[in-house]
């Protein structure tokens, strides 16, 4: 069984400060990985899709994977109560859909 | 370009009766996924399409449900009979294939539904 692993949260950061969102996942053979953005009520929006180990900077989000240890992570820089909103990680590995994770509540104090 | 289309986005029944969802498809994307999203389950999928063709029912929960996909740019959702516990959002999503980096799926806004 093919797991993706989050805290649920929720992660509480005040604003303009780093949030940091964490993911493991279980399949080693794992080549595709995603950070989605759900605001409350909306559908999940892809914000971040990285396939190699190492960051991948975007505006204001950096994805880091390692593979090695199975984990991946966004990190969110200056952090805008508007960023407040629910996080899945997603990975899939050969040609099998996307495995997602239950996702990380991410609330940012004003 | 336009994005992933669904509808209803709302739909209100009582148990027993017939419900249909529809999703169509970012033009050119070869692959179609249908998901539900509950509090307690997260997003599960339930079934996903390559060129048309059911690849994978295997999260569909029960004989109730069933969806084609008749065209590249359609697809069906079909509960019968609803329950009350099928009450969810469902999500329908494209992407260009499964593999590869052409496997960003793109969501579509989603079909509140309530069985009363």
């Amino acid at each position: 069984q093919k797991e993706v692993e989050q805290n649920s949260g929720p992660l509480s950061v005040p604003e303009g400060a780093i949030a940091s969102l964490n993911c493991t996942y279980s399949d080693r053979g794992s080549q595709s990985f995603f950070w989605y953005r759900q605001y409350s009520g909306k559908s999940p929006e892809l914000i971040m899709s990285i396939y190699s180990n190492g960051d991948k900077e975007d505006g204001r989000f950096t994805a880091q994977l390692n593979k090695a240890s199975q984990y991946v992570s966004l990190l969110i820089r200056d952090s805008q109560p508007s960023d407040s909103a629910t996080y899945l990680c997603a990975t899939n590995s050969g040609n099998t859909p996307l495995v997602f994770g239950k996702g990380t509540r991410l609330s940012v104090i004003a | 370009d336009a994005g992933v289309i669904q509808s209803p986005r709302h739909e209100v029944t009582e148990m027993g009766q017939e419900v249909t969802l529809r999703c169509k498809p970012i033009s050119g994307h070869n692959s179609l996924f249908w998901y539900r999203q509950t509090m307690m389950r997260g997003l599960e999928l339930l079934i996903y399409f390559n060129n048309n063709v059911p690849i994978d029912d295997s999260g569909m929960p029960e004989d109730r449900f069933s969806a084609k996909m008749p065209n590249a740019s359609f697809s069906t959702l079909k509960i019968q009979p609803s329950e009350p516990r099928d009450s969810a959002v469902y999500f329908c999503a494209s992407s260009r294939s499964t593999s590869g980096k052409n496997n960003e799926q793109f969501f579509g806004p989603g079909t509140r539904l309530t069985v009363l």
